[in-house]
C-alpha cells in the first residue's frame, strides 16, 4: 500500500527566505504527484500537478519537481511571504486514487 | 465561477441522529471524491464516484453512504453507525479519474460536530 510521508511536519521562517518542501511515497508507480495548499478551516487549493514523465512544473515562486525512481518530490518556495503560511500538503495517485501526506504546517513571519 | 460548494459550513447534530453533507460542482467533471480530515491526520477517502449511478467504496467507508443520480451532486450521509463521525469532510472532483492524469479540485469543507 502507497504511504506518504512529509518532512518536516512544521517549519517556521523568516521573511525572504527560500524553502524546500519534501514529500516522499513508497511504491514508485504513479500516474501524477499534486501538491496543494490549506489553510486553516479551508479545503485544499492546487498548487501544481506534476504528471509521472514530468520532472518538474512551475508556477510563480513556486516550483516542484518529481524524481519517480527515488520516490521524492519537492516543492521550492522562493522568497517567502507571510501569505505563504499555510500547510502544504503532497498527493500521490498510482490506481486512479490519490494517497495524501499529513502535510508541512508553513509559518513565515515578517 | 465555476467550483465546488458543500454546506452547511458548519453542522451540530446529536448522537445518534444522521445527517447529509452537501456538495455541488458546477465544472462538468466527472468524478467525484469525499474525504475526511482529523487534526494532524492526512485526508482519508471514504466513497468515489467515476460516473452518474456509480460509486466505490474508499478506505473508511463504514458507517457512511453515498449517492450520485446527478453528475454535479454527491452528497454524503453520515449514519449512526459511524463511531466517531465528529471530524472536516471535504468533498473534490476532477475531469475523470483516468488513470490519474486529471488535478483534483476541493470545495470548502463541512466541520461536523456530533456529542
Amino acid at each position: 500500500k502507497q504511504e506518504v510521508t512529509q518532512i518536516p511536519a512544521a517549519l517556521s521562517v523568516p521573511e525572504g527566505e527560500n524553502l524546500v518542501l519534501n514529500c516522499s511515497f513508497t511504491d514508485s508507480a504513479i500516474y501524477n504527484l499534486q501538491w496543494f495548499r490549506q489553510d486553516p478551516g479551508k479545503g485544499l487549493t492546487s498548487l501544481l500537478l506534476i504528471q509521472s514523465s514530468q520532472r518538474e512544473q512551475t508556477s510563480g515562486r513556486l516550483n516542484a519537481s518529481l524524481d519517480k525512481s527515488s520516490g521524492r518530490s519537492t516543492l521550492y518556495i522562493a522568497a517567502s511571504q507571510p501569505g505563504d503560511s499555510a500547510t502544504y500538503l503532497c498527493a500521490v495517485t498510482g490506481s486512479y486514487i490519490p494517497t495524501f501526506g499529513r502535510g508541512t504546517s508553513l509559518i513565515v513571519h515578517p | 465561477d465555476g467550483g465546488i460548494t458543500q454546506s452547511p459550513k458548519y453542522l451540530f447534530r446529536k448522537e445518534g441522529q444522521n445527517v447529509t453533507l452537501s456538495c455541488e460542482q458546477n465544472l462538468n467533471h466527472d468524478a467525484m471524491y469525499w474525504y475526511r480530515q482529523d487534526p494532524g491526520q492526512g485526508l482519508r477517502l471514504i466513497y468515489y464516484s467515476q460516473i452518474v449511478n456509480d460509486f466505490q467504496k474508499g478506505d473508511i467507508a463504514e458507517g457512511y453512504s453515498v449517492s450520485r443520480e446527478k453528475k454535479e451532486s454527491f452528497p454524503l450521509t453520515v449514519t449512526s453507525a459511524q463511531k466517531n463521525p465528529t471530524a472536516f469532510y471535504l468533498c473534490a472532483s476532477s475531469m475523470g479519474l483516468a488513470g490519474g492524469r486529471y488535478e483534483q479540485y476541493f470545495g470548502p469543507g463541512t466541520r461536523l460536530t456530533v456529542t
